[in-house]
């Protein structure tokens, strides 16, 4: 199963409007990132925020964990249509076998109107 | 320069061929990782490498075998190709494994499909 799932599924707004994604999971984890993938491309890493933060900004893109909730969100501002991407989330739990390995959830496609 | 690449982008071919996809990457990363990503964009990861030792390997069928000649290196093999393989597969790097959280590179994807 998967250990990130991200919520919306999908999302559509007009540029200048602010997206928010979020992101719950299920184990305890070392940090979480989150990853866009523009279509047909490779993924692209934007924020690590690690358990023992609760909030983290990189211009437009802000990060909130809560690990009491077990889940995370990313807010990106002021939408623009290049914004137009996957957005994943990605756990680093503190059981893995061997360590860095990375858990995605299942994306939320958001896209961007100009 | 392209820090992780793959190739090849495209791969057609039929049921019960064998295949090979290569990465490399000059990023200077001691861990590479091999992902395949669904058609519902679900992305998991198939095997770690760190320092050309395999350190995953996630109950992935033995008709997948990764060789990582040198540090640089990664490359997947695909045995009897079924249609159940078609996907994208994803090479990655990052500088190490470990809890410590490294962010990772990664490679434009191979499109491999089975027909």
């Amino acid at each position: 199963s998967q250990q990130g799932e991200e919520d919306p599924q999908a999302l559509s707004i007009q540029e200048g409007e602010n997206a928010t994604m979020n992101c719950s999971y299920k184990t305890s984890i070392n940090n979480l990132q989150w990853y866009r993938q523009n279509s047909g491309r490779g993924l692209v890493h934007l924020i690590l925020i690690r358990s023992n933060e609760r909030e983290k900004h990189s211009g437009r893109l802000r990060v909130t964990l809560d690990t009491s909730k077990k889940s995370s969100s990313l807010l990106i501002t002021a939408s623009r249509a290049a914004d137009t991407a996957s957005y994943f989330c990605a756990t680093d739990g503190l059981n893995n076998n061997a360590g860095n390995m990375l858990t995605f959830g299942g994306g939320t496609r958001l896209m961007v109107k100009p | 320069d392209t820090a992780v690449s793959q190739t090849p982008k495209y791969l057609v071919t039929q049921m019960g061929n064998d295949k090979s996809i290569k990465c490399e990457q000059n990023l200077g990363h001691d861990t590479m990782y091999w992902y395949k990503q669904d058609s519902k964009k679900f992305l998991k990861i198939m095997f770690s490498y760190n320092n050309k030792e395999l350190i995953i390997n996630e109950t992935v069928p033995n008709r997948f075998s990764p060789k990582s000649p040198d540090k640089a290196h990664l490359n997947l093999h695909i045995n009897s190709l079924e249609l159940g393989d078609s996907a994208v597969y994803f090479c990655a790097s990052s500088r190490l494994p470990g809890g410590a959280g490294y962010e990772q590179y990664f490679g434009p994807g191979t499109r491999l499909t089975v027909t």
